[in-house]
């Protein structure tokens, strides 16, 4: 089945320093969302991107979702060390209602 | 409103022994699904409910995997004959509708520990 590859598994960064996370699928997306799960918490979604170029801001964090809808990439900002977290992107595998999840990338902000 | 609740928080387990896991959705919400996450690991799909059928199921991991839902709302995961490799946190997550657009609301998790 579809899988979506997200890179990199892990990113330690100076807090300051900014931080992307990329989403990359073989085929055509028809969405892809975001997640982000905080240290012994759960998955909280973020944002979910439908138009081919969409890009989308939430305070620091710029989303971005490819023109052939086969990328997507979550880009922060001068990172903080409230960002710190593992973040998954996810999306609808081919005609299936279920999302697939990526592997996920921890962030890890250094005060 | 409410969100989607699991219980137990932790369950603690002797290797041999059935256990069953609760998820309370978000009202309304028809789609449901259950992931496992072990430590520092992606999420790994089980099984997703439409209302009180599951159109897949392909994700449990074996036959001693089994959950069902009920009147379209509370669901159970049912692990028998537990062994160490099903320690885990157990996700429960549900939507709106379940068209893969929709976006999903997590539970706390049910963290367990199969000694």
């Amino acid at each position: 089945g579809q899988q979506v590859m997200q890179i990199p598994q892990y990113q330690h960064v100076q807090e300051g320093e900014d931080f992307t996370t990329y989403c990359n699928s073989s085929t055509t997306l028809s969405n892809i969302q975001w997640y982000k799960q905080r240290p012994g918490g759960h998955p909280v979604f973020l944002i979910q991107l439908v138009k081919s170029g969409e890009v989308k801001k939430q305070k620091r964090l710029t989303f971005q979702f490819g023109e052939a809808k086969k990328n997507s990439s979550l880009h922060i900002t001068a990172t903080q060390t409230t960002d710190v977290g593992t973040y998954f992107c996810a999306a609808p595998s081919g005609g299936s209602y279920i999302p697939t999840f990526g592997r996920g990338t921890s962030l890890i902000v250094h005060p | 409103g409410a969100g989607v609740s699991q219980s137990p928080s932790n369950k603690v387990t002797e290797k041999g022994k059935d256990v069953e896991l609760r998820c309370d959705p978000i009202s309304g919400h028809t789609a449901l699904y259950w992931y496992r996450q072990s430590l520092g690991q992606g999420l790994e799909f089980l099984i997703y409910f439409q209302g009180n059928s599951a159109p897949d199921k392909s994700g449990l991991p074996s036959d001693r995997f089994s959950a069902e839902r009920t009147g379209g709302s509370v669901s159970t995961l049912t692990i028998q004959r537990t062994q160490q490799e099903d320690s885990a946190v157990y996700l429960c997550a549900s939507s709106r509708v379940g068209s893969g657009g929709s976006e999903q609301y997590f539970g706390p998790g049910t963290r367990l520990t199969v000694t």
